[in-house]
């Protein structure tokens, strides 16, 4: 099994809503991703796990809290979004975060819309 | 930040040699070249990567120059399927604060039309 799957596929919330994403792999990768990407632009590193500890967090805003409550598993808790948050929200695992062969696997995202 | 320039969008005929260019002329000694595609609405797919030699796998060849600050990646008989962004990318693999980080470039554009 060579797939990271992501649910929700759409998910439209109002602003003062409480959701989250979910992201699920099973190829026993240690580091999993979240990223954020709007509209064509390219996209932008928003925390890493690894081993199931938060290793990085790209000065994200709290309104985004992530959770690795597993090897397998990579939640993104949202509440109090903006509209301006709106966009495709990818999750992606590796193996671990060296190595020079550690290609990220990435899931078909989430695509979000804050009304 | 993307340490790598690429031209926004190409064309290329099917059944042709696609040839994309990156310059990654800060590009330092302990930094691969990485190359990653997405087709539009889904993941990003890792395609290959490089240090200094030339690299080929099934799915792409990467030539990169001897001073190492440019590249190009190679499809060699591009598809249909082969309409995505393309994204050159150059990290670090070992110890270092941008370890696990990928910086995504604004890519290429490259679309093969019949």
């Amino acid at each position: 099994d060579t797939e990271v799957t992501q649910t929700p596929k759409h998910l439209v919330m109002g602003m003062t809503n409480k959701k989250s994403l979910k992201c699920e792999q099973h190829m026993g990768h240690r580091a999993m991703y979240w990223y954020k990407q709007k509209a064509k632009k390219p996209p932008e590193l928003m925390f890493v796990y690894s081993y199931e500890k938060l290793s990085i967090n790209e000065s994200v805003p709290s309104r985004f809290s992530p959770e690795c409550p597993n090897s397998s598993l990579l939640n993104l808790h949202l509440h109090a979004l903006q509209p301006e948050d709106s966009a495709l929200y990818l999750c992606a695992s590796s193996q671990g975060l060296a190595g020079v062969t550690n290609e990220q696997f990435f899931g078909p995202g989430t695509r979000l819309t804050v009304l | 930040d993307a340490k790598t320039t690429q031209p926004t969008s190409m064309d290329c005929a099917e059944g042709r040699a696609a040839n994309l260019p990156c310059n990654h002329s800060t590009i330092s000694g302990n930094e691969y070249v990485y190359w990653y595609r997405q087709i539009h609405s889904q993941g990003p797919q890792y395609i290959i990567h490089g240090l200094k030699n030339n690299e080929t796998n099934e799915m792409a060849s990467l030539i990169i120059t001897e001073d190492r600050k440019s590249s190009t990646l190679i499809l060699p008989h591009a598809t249909l399927r082969d309409t995505a962004v393309y994204y050159c990318i150059v990290r670090v693999a070992a110890r270092g604060s941008t370890l696990g980080r990928l910086y995504f470039g604004r890519g290429t554009q490259l679309t093969v039309w019949p």
